[in-house]
């Protein structure tokens, strides 16, 4: 089955600054990698995907790269603000899958 | 769009007792839930896989008769814990989509707390 790693567990970025998370998966079927952010006592909530038939998608201050012959995917947060701060999750499947595969998080802490 | 409401979001009872959590999509009909648990300062454990009108798929480990699931409309699935004990205490989160090729999304979860 599908196995994913994220790096690193924790992360503190100063106000302003750009932080990023990186993730790898190891099944070359999975062609589907959203992330989620979770706040303390909230659910997981969607805050990007891609597909693996592109490299690089952005939203506003928000993007995610593949490489798909790495099997490596990363989050990019750039001018990073306090409500940045939260738990985030990468996962990947096979689009059309019952299961997504979580990575173990990134506690993302901003300092002001 | 895509909002998932999850009820209670928070309960406590007593050793023994059985404990219903909601899971509603609330603006689109969702073909697939899905039920997870999430220990502290942990990732999402995925439970089980509900489809409307038939039966839920368990995932290893998970007592079937002890995390029941029902899937009984598009927009509503429900897990009960039955004779729960303290080591069902956990935060249960709850996802829906509304199609095959759609993205999962969240409810914002149950604190169960079983003294």
């Amino acid at each position: 089955g599908e196995n994913v790693e994220q790096h690193p567990s924790t992360l503190s970025v100063q106000e302003g600054d750009s932080a990023v998370i990186k993730c790898t998966y190891s099944d070359s079927a999975s062609n589907y990698f959203p992330w989620y952010k979770q706040e303390l006592g909230k659910g997981p909530q969607l805050i990007i995907d891609i597909r693996s038939n592109v490299g690089e998608k952005k939203d506003q201050r928000i993007a995610v790269t593949l490489n798909k012959t790495a099997k490596h995917f990363s989050l990019h947060i750039t001018e990073t603000q306090p409500e940045d701060s939260a738990v985030y999750f990468c996962a990947a499947t096979i689009f059309g899958n019952e299961k997504l595969t979580f990575g173990t998080g990134t506690r993302l802490t901003i300092i002001p | 769009g895509a909002v998932v409401s999850q009820h209670p979001s928070r309960v406590i009872c007593k050793s023994g007792t059985s404990v219903k959590i909601e899971c509603r999509s609330l603006d689109f009909q969702a073909t697939t839930m899905f039920w997870y648990r999430q220990f502290p300062k942990q990732s999402l454990m995925l439970m089980a896989t509900s489809n409307e009108g038939s039966k839920a798929t368990y995932e290893q480990g998970v007592e079937k008769d002890k995390f029941l699931i029902n899937h009984a409309s598009l927009t509503l699935s429900t897990l009960t814990v039955t004779s729960a004990h303290p080591e069902d205490s956990s935060f249960y989160i709850c996802s829906a989509r509304d199609g095959l090729n759609q993205p999962q999304h969240f409810g914002d979860g149950t604190r169960l707390s079983i003294l």
